[in-house]
This record gives C-alpha cells, structure tokens and sequence, in this order.
C-alpha cells in the first residue's frame, strides 16, 4: 500500500458526460501528478500541482482539468467524455518536486460506452 | 529534451531463468534521477528503485539488481531466478532536478514468467 488513495475504482460513464475523479496524496506529500494509461499505451503524463499550485503540464486535453485543494487532496474533472478517453487514471504523490521519488495510487479505471 | 528507451515490448523466460531488462537514457542534464516501478496484473504501480545520476554503484535487492552505466547511459535491470510472481509491466522513468519537474517514463516492458 503507497498511501496514496484514489476514489472511485470504477467508473463507467456515457459519452458526452463529466466525471470527477479524487486522489488523496501520502500524509506529507505536498505534489501531486496525473497520469492516463491507455489499453496497452504507457503512461502518459497529463499534470502536476504543488501546495495547491499548478507546476507542470503534459498531454492534457482541454476537456480536462484538475485542482489541488487547500488540504492537498486533487481532483481530475474530464468532460465531454469520448471512447477514447476509456482508460486507467494514476495520481502518484511525492514529498516535494521533481527527483522525489513518486508514490502511485491504486488508479481510477474509467470506461466510457 | 529527455527521454527513456525501453527497447524490449515483451520478454517471455522459464522460471528460474534469470532475466534483464534494458532502460537507454537521454538527458543533458548532469543531475538527473532514475526510476524503476513494477506494473503486475492487478493495475497498480509499485515503486522499485530510485538512484541518482551522481551514484553510480550497482544495487541488490533480494533476486533484484540494478546496473548504472552513465557511460552508455543506461540502467539495466536484472532478476535472478525468476518466478512467475515476476510477471509483470516493467517501467524505467527518468527526472531531472531542474525545470519542468515531469516525469518522463519509458513505454515499458512485459516480463511474462512461465512456469
């Protein structure tokens, strides 16, 4: 167990729909990071926030957006939901930027129909 | 711009059988971290190892074993005598301690451990 978690497990949606995925960082770990894995695709890197702040930004769509709250939990929204959105949704923690090491959670499965 | 090269999509090996995994660098930065997480079955990502660009000394863990080579800017990863709990997603990421902070993961490599 990372100490990162990550609600819900599951999630199946409809196309055309929002959804709000929640992640809750390791007690101390000030920066979190999104990640989306495709079926079979590596992960790819969509957006980090530090101490509530936005720090780095990767292939995320305009669709999608994030926040980190002042208690440092983050939310991922995704709206407008396409098939091809279906994927594996990893927040990681760590204590502080870049070289610390990132703690994964247990990831957010999304299947959109 | 960096980038991690993970040249092996799928490896197949006996059990006992050891194995390497082959992770290829590219950063101009002098600083820079090194990563290794394991990905079984069940989804989740499960942090390995972590070294530094200026700690080039090998590393065991148990069956595990890293090798540093900044000469050929590569960190390899070795099981010995594998197990079928062995099986798994196998990922090499790289960061550097300056600029965008991001992680930048190789596309990863499939160990499947057959008994």
């Amino acid at each position: 167990d990372s100490g990162v978690t990550q609600t819900p497990k599951h999630l199946i949606t409809a196309t055309g729909q929002r959804v709000t995925l929640r992640c809750s960082p390791r007690s101390g770990d000030l920066s979190v990071y999104w990640y989306q894995q495709s079926l079979d695709q590596g992960l790819q890197f969509l957006i980090q926030y530090y101490n509530g702040e936005e720090r780095a930004k990767g292939n995320i769509l305009e669709r999608f957006s994030a926040q980190q709250f002042p208690d440092l939990h983050s939310e991922l929204n995704l709206s407008s939901l396409e098939l091809g959105d279906s994927a594996l949704y990893f927040c990681a923690s760590s204590v502080a930027e870049g070289r610390n090491t990132q703690y994964f959670g247990p990831g957010t499965r999304l299947t959109v129909l | 711009a960096q980038k991690v090269t993970q040249a092996q999509t799928e490896i197949s090996v006996v059990e006992k059988e050891d194995v390497t995994l082959d992770c290829v660098y590219e950063t101009r930065d002098t600083t820079y971290y090194l990563f290794w997480y394991k990905q079984p079955p069940s989804g989740e990502l499960v942090f390995l190892i972590r070294r530094n660009s200026f700690d080039e000394q090998n590393e065991i863990s148990g069956r595990y074993s890293w090798n540093f080579q900044k000469s050929t800017s590569s960190f390899n990863f070795t099981i010995t005598a594998s197990q079928v709990v062995d099986s798994a997603v196998y990922f090499c990421a790289l960061t550097v301690a300056s600029g965008t902070y991001k992680y930048i993961f190789g596309t990863g490599t499939r160990l499947k451990v057959l008994a």
